[in-house]
């Protein structure tokens, strides 16, 4: 199957600094890939859908120039969370959508980013 | 707006026992619905996949139906393990190539 990657798994940064996390699909090129957002025993709340050579487009109430999405390639799209604050803390999951067939996206392993 | 409900939010079963986690969706209006597993910090592992033109998929000791005019789906798992224990989550695209939609997920707990 399909292998999405991540990059970092885990990130403690303190608080105004900004995390950039990268996602990957290894073996296919992704022209759409998802970012998504878990809190504890929430569900995964969809942020923002990244098309490769255009903007993204965020879903309401996610702001835009505080989780920067770049898509520069088929097969990688980086989240940055700018000045980031303890209530940033989550885990952070990236999928990539295979553009034939079935449409089936695969599921990055997931980012957990604890701001102090 | 679609919604996705999964119940019950957590199962506990001795090991060996067959059981079934539901799964609802508001808008029957889908492209397909799959169901993942998902351990504790862990990212998300796809067990199956149902387009909306299909009944059931299954793989191994699991089956998944889907009854789209009814908005429901259900995960069966027979002669459960220890193994299994993780949250099982439900999702649903709209449309093709549409992100996904999920519920909040069965923590399924199976005891040896």
């Amino acid at each position: 199957g399909a292998v999405v990657s991540q990059h970092p798994s885990r990130v403690i940064c303190k608080s105004g600094t900004s995390v950039k996390i990268e996602c990957r699909s290894l073996d296919f090129q992704a022209t759409t890939m998802f970012w998504y957002r878990q809190f504890p025993k929430k569900s995964l709340m969809l942020m923002a859908t990244s098309n490769e050579g255009s903007k993204a487009t965020y879903e309401q109430g996610v702001e835009k120039d505080k989780f920067l999405i770049n898509h520069a390639s088929l097969t990688l799209s980086t989240l940055t969370v700018t000045s980031a604050h303890p209530e940033d803390s989550s885990f952070y999951i990236c999928s990539a959508r295979f553009d034939r067939g079935t449409y089936e996206q695969y599921f990055g392993p997931g980012t957990r980013l604890t701001v102090t | 707006k679609q919604e996705v409900t999964q119940i019950p939010a957590a199962l506990s079963v001795p090991e060996g026992e067959n059981l079934v986690l539901n799964c609802s969706f508001t808008d029957s209006a889908i492209y397909n619905l799959q169901w993942f597993r998902q351990d504790p910090g862990k990212g998300l592992t796809s067990l199956l996949l149902i387009q909306s033109s299909q009944r059931e998929q299954t793989s191994g000791r699991l089956n998944a139906s889907l009854d789209k005019s009814s908005g429901r789906s259900t995960l069966y798992i027979a002669a459960s393990q220890p193994g299994d224990s993780a949250t099982y989550l439900c999702a649903v695209a709209n449309q093709a190539g549409t992100a996904l939609i999920f519920g909040k997920g069965t923590t399924l707990s199976v005891s040896s």
